[in-house]
């Protein structure tokens, strides 16, 4: 079955202490990016990856570091949390080339992370 | 800049009938592509429909079309007969040109009324 998964699901964490979110996807796709949603504010992206070893910053990349060592994998880490990183994160993936309806973006379920 | 606006943060229609969320988009490359997703209250992302920038027709998926004017860089989603099922929050997206970045709009939170 093609999916993104990405673990925890859920989280409570405290400030300082260092956590990674780990994503994986098995459909050997290229892109992959994280984005948090916040109320009101909708889907905000953190870092977007065109291929292995090829990271970009989005729109909200401050307090956050990601890797792409292999394809499958994109984690998301949190060096220092602070509680303005309390969100719901998704990891997403997709081809990169083409533009048609099956190249959409697939998400993982979420993770739920609060920092207090 | 804001790549895709959605102006409305919250919309209101009654079980069956139709409904048209907003969304408009700014670029300059002449390939892209406009994605729509539903985020019901469990929180997975769905994928509804899909516009390229060069398909001469609407989209269509059962109860969705894409309302693409392509001018005025809007691609409306239009859900007819709505349903309760239809309550979720709905982004819209693009993709420009070929193997490029998704960037998302900030969503519209539906809420269909018995």
């Amino acid at each position: 079955e093609a999916q993104v998964t990405q673990n925890p699901r859920y989280l409570i964490t405290v400030t300082g202490k260092k956590l990674t979110v780990t994503c994986s996807q098995n459909m050997n796709h290229e892109y992959m990016s994280w984005y948090r949603q916040d109320p009101g504010l909708g889907l905000r992206q953190i870092y977007y990856s065109m291929n292995v070893e090829v990271t970009d910053k989005g729109d909200v990349p401050e307090g956050y570091k990601v890797s792409r060592k292999e394809k499958r994998n994109f984690p998301l880490i949190l060096e220092s949390p602070s509680p303005n990183q309390t969100s719901l994160y998704f990891c997403a993936s997709s081809l990169r080339f083409g533009l048609a309806s099956g190249n959409t973006i697939y998400f993982g379920e979420g993770s739920w992370l609060t920092v207090v | 800049a804001q790549k895709i606006t959605q102006t409305q943060p919250g919309m209101f229609v009654q079980e069956k009938e139709a409904v048209t969320l907003d969304c408009t988009y700014d670029t300059s490359d002449p390939s892209y592509g406009l994605f729509w997703y539903k985020q019901p209250s469990s929180g997975e992302m769905i994928f509804l429909i899909y516009q390229g920038s060069y398909d001469q027709q609407n989209a269509t998926e059962g109860r969705y079309s894409l309302n693409f004017q392509k001018a005025r860089k809007s691609a409306n989603l239009v859900i007819s007969a709505s349903q309760l099922g239809d309550s979720a929050m709905y982004f819209c997206a693009m993709r420009e040109g070929y193997g490029q970045n998704f960037v998302f709009g900030p969503g519209t939170r539906l809420s269909v009324l018995p």
